[in-house]
């Protein structure tokens, strides 16, 4: 089983080029996310979806727009790219947002902007 | 304010010996549920082991054991016989059940060393 999939895995971009990333799950699973990742920071929540056609935003919204068009892909997009949002992004889906459903994480995105 | 905190950025452990890596939390949720991930070098996050604010019996996964101290608020990884493939980050993480959305610490890293 695929699981949850993300594409590109490594990208680099030029400071202010717009760029989507997509993350696809084969698991029918309502919940998906999107996390950073950085040094000592651990994973921060960028953006969440709890269901197709809906988005919420997390701990680190700015910057960065998400859509959920269809139930098993969640794109992240970075309109004009910057520096700070030099980082690892990683996908995340669950079957429900309750408090014992584990989340499955794709296998990250390395973006380098500079 | 910072709901998971992992103090320990980094510890060596000795190949077959049991180490605990501290996470303690912060919720005025009376339902969440505590998660522990671990990323190897290769960059996945797999899931380890969760622990349920009314589970009465701490968790154990095999040489995974969580202690789970529900009035201080810590829910530590304890690793028994440790192997060289557990080199890795560990993240703690935790998922309100008031919330839709995984919080984690900031990790701690584990080298075993033969």
């Amino acid at each position: 089983n695929a699981g949850v999939t993300q594409t590109p895995k490594f990208r680099v971009l030029k400071t202010g080029q717009s760029m989507t990333l997509l993350c696809a799950q084969d698991m029918n699973h309502e919940y998906m996310y999107w996390y950073r990742q950085d040094p000592g920071m651990g994973l921060r929540l960028i953006h969440y979806s709890v269901g197709e056609g809906t988005t919420a935003k997390g701990e680190v919204p700015d910057g960065y727009n998400v859509s959920r068009l269809k139930k098993q892909n969640f794109l992240l997009g970075l309109e004009s790219a910057a520096p700070s949002q030099t980082s690892v992004y990683f996908c995340a889906s669950s079957y429900s947002g309750g408090m014992n459903t584990e989340a499955f994480f794709g296998q990250g995105t390395r973006l380098t902007v500079v | 304010a910072q709901k998971i905190t992992q103090t320990q950025p980094g510890m060596f452990v000795q190949e077959k010996e049991a180490v605990t890596l501290d996470c303690t939390y912060d919720t005025s949720d009376p339902s969440y549920g505590l998660f522990w991930y671990k990323q190897p070098s290769s960059g996945e996050m797999i899931f380890l082991i969760y622990q349920g604010s009314y589970d009465q019996q701490n968790a154990t996964e095999g040489r995974y054991s969580l202690n789970f101290q529900k009035a201080r608020k810590s829910a530590n990884l304890v690793i028994s016989a440790s192997q060289l493939g557990d080199s890795a980050m560990y993240f703690c993480a935790m998922k309100e059940a008031a919330g839709n959305k995984l919080t984690f610490g900031g990790g701690t890293r584990v080298l075993v060393k033969p």
